[in-house]
């Protein structure tokens, strides 16, 4: 079982604000990192899936960079909105077919 | 409707009782997932199927069953609930892994269950 850590564990942002939170994983045997979005009382929905050192995606203010080398992620949200609003979940895969989900990052953002 | 559905959303039982939670996908997806989400823990994964018969345990099968007799459904069965399995079970779906875990994993609304 991989330990995926996720930073912080909750925060709050004023709207506007644009903030970023980390995932660290194990940086052996990587295969690719997971983001999800997990809105309260909704399911979990796929962010990124990243798996090259240096990897970059971006979906409208939200964007994810990857190093699998040092084993972190990091997820940035620009200009924060209170939509934004939700728990970020980060899962990586090393071998198996099994993700691994970090305990999340609970952001809220306040009007 | 297509899409990953679960059922019963809510179930309330009593210690000992069996239960059954159903998965049901339409994209035949080869892949099927169940995960339970608890407070302090986030999401474990249960139990994996890769393709109709082919089951594998995860992180925390202990007390629990599944069967994949068809590509769509995947159920999950607490053979004998305990109070200790009051969680919210997620279940998700991919597609074969041809890459090697690019393949995001989609999922239902999920379902609360209490153990009294």
């Amino acid at each position: 079982i991989l330990n995926v850590e996720q930073s912080p564990q909750s925060l709050h942002v004023q709207e506007g604000d644009s903030t970023n939170f980390t995932c660290s994983f194990p940086s052996s045997n990587f295969y690719a990192l997971h983001w999800y979005r997990w809105e309260t009382a909704k399911s979990p929905e796929a962010l990124f899936v990243m798996t090259l050192n240096g990897d970059e995606k971006k979906k409208g203010r939200i964007s994810a960079t990857l190093n699998t080398k040092e084993g972190y992620s990091y997820l940035y949200i620009k200009g924060s909105q209170p939509e934004d609003s939700a728990t970020y979940l980060c899962a990586t895969r090393a071998g198996s077919y099994q993700l691994t989900f970090g305990k999340g990052t609970k952001l809220s953002v306040i009007p | 409707d297509a899409g990953i559905t679960q059922s019963p959303r809510y179930k309330i039982t009593e210690t000992g009782r069996q239960v059954t939670l159903m998965c049901h996908q339409t994209w035949s997806h080869s892949y099927m997932f169940w995960y339970r989400q608890d407070l302090g823990h986030g999401l474990r994964l249960i139990y994996y199927s890769a393709a109709a018969d082919i089951t594998d345990k995860g992180e925390v099968p202990d007390g629990y069953v599944v069967s994949r007799s068809k590509t769509e459904n995947f159920p999950l069965t607490l053979e004998s609930a305990t109070r200790s399995q009051t969680s919210v079970y997620f279940c998700a779906s991919s597609e074969s892994t041809r890459g090697g875990g690019l393949e995001t994993q989609y999922f239902g609304p999920g379902t609360r269950l209490l153990v009294l």
